[in-house]
């Protein structure tokens, strides 16, 4: 298994800001997921990070809003910019495991912004 | 392209009640299935998976669930639900190349009343 440390793990910012989130895994892993959970729904994916490259977004998701870091193998960085209410949610970072058939998610992000 | 739907979005029973969350995928190829529990201000944990081995599939806590191609559905069961079994439930469907394609459904909030 694989346990993942995500800091913070809560915040209230003021719009126009910008935070940072950072992930950090206790095993070398290829993949790294930002997910993001709006209030009462599923998680939608964001972006895909890989060592070494640019992440990869979903539909709707762009870099200048959500620029991701991937500086080695166990640790990664969401930066949610320019914040406004509606980027109010949890933010998820995942891991895939070794044997490619489980996902391990950290304790997600709380954000609100007023 | 894939999809999970899961049939209620909030599911009451007694403690001592049979639990049945219902999960129907759609997928193009034999998939990965996934039960994830998210308890409150957590992130989520693994309650079972199916990865083409046995289709009845025993997780943790007393849940399982069993994989019917036929009917392209992975219903979460539990003989007797538990005060503790209070959470939200999600369903997630992955093809083979897992890490590429990842789909979460929209979550089931189980309720269990004393």
């Amino acid at each position: 298994s694989a346990v993942i440390s995500q800091k913070p793990s809560r915040d209230i910012c003021q719009r126009g800001t910008s935070l940072t989130i950072q992930c950090q895994v206790d095993s070398q892993v290829t993949m790294m997921f930002w997910y993001r959970q709006q209030p009462g729904q599923s998680l939608t994916l964001i972006a895909t990070a890989n060592q070494g490259s640019e992440a990869t977004y979903e539909s709707g998701f762009v870099i200048d809003k959500f620029p991701i870091s991937r500086p080695n193998l166990t640790f990664s960085t969401l930066t949610v910019s320019n914040m406004s209410p509606e980027d109010s949610s949890i933010y998820l970072c995942s891991v895939v495991g070794k044997m490619n058939t489980e996902a391990f998610f950290g304790q997600g992000t709380r954000l609100t912004v007023v | 392209a894939q999809s999970v739907t899961q049939l209620g979005s909030h599911v009451s029973v007694s403690e001592g009640a049979l639990v049945l969350l219902r999960c129907n995928y759609s997928s193009s190829v034999p998939p990965y299935l996934f039960w994830y529990v998210q308890y409150p201000n957590q992130g989520l944990q693994l309650l079972l998976k199916y990865t083409s081995a046995a289709t009845l599939v025993k997780g943790i806590n007393g849940f399982e669930a069993e994989f019917k191609k036929s009917e392209t559905s992975f219903h979460l069961t539990k003989p007797s639900a538990h005060m503790s079994d209070a959470a939200e439930y999600f369903c997630a469907v992955s093809d083979l190349n897992y890490g590429q394609n990842f789909v979460f459904g929209p979550g089931t909030r189980l309720s269990v009343l004393p």
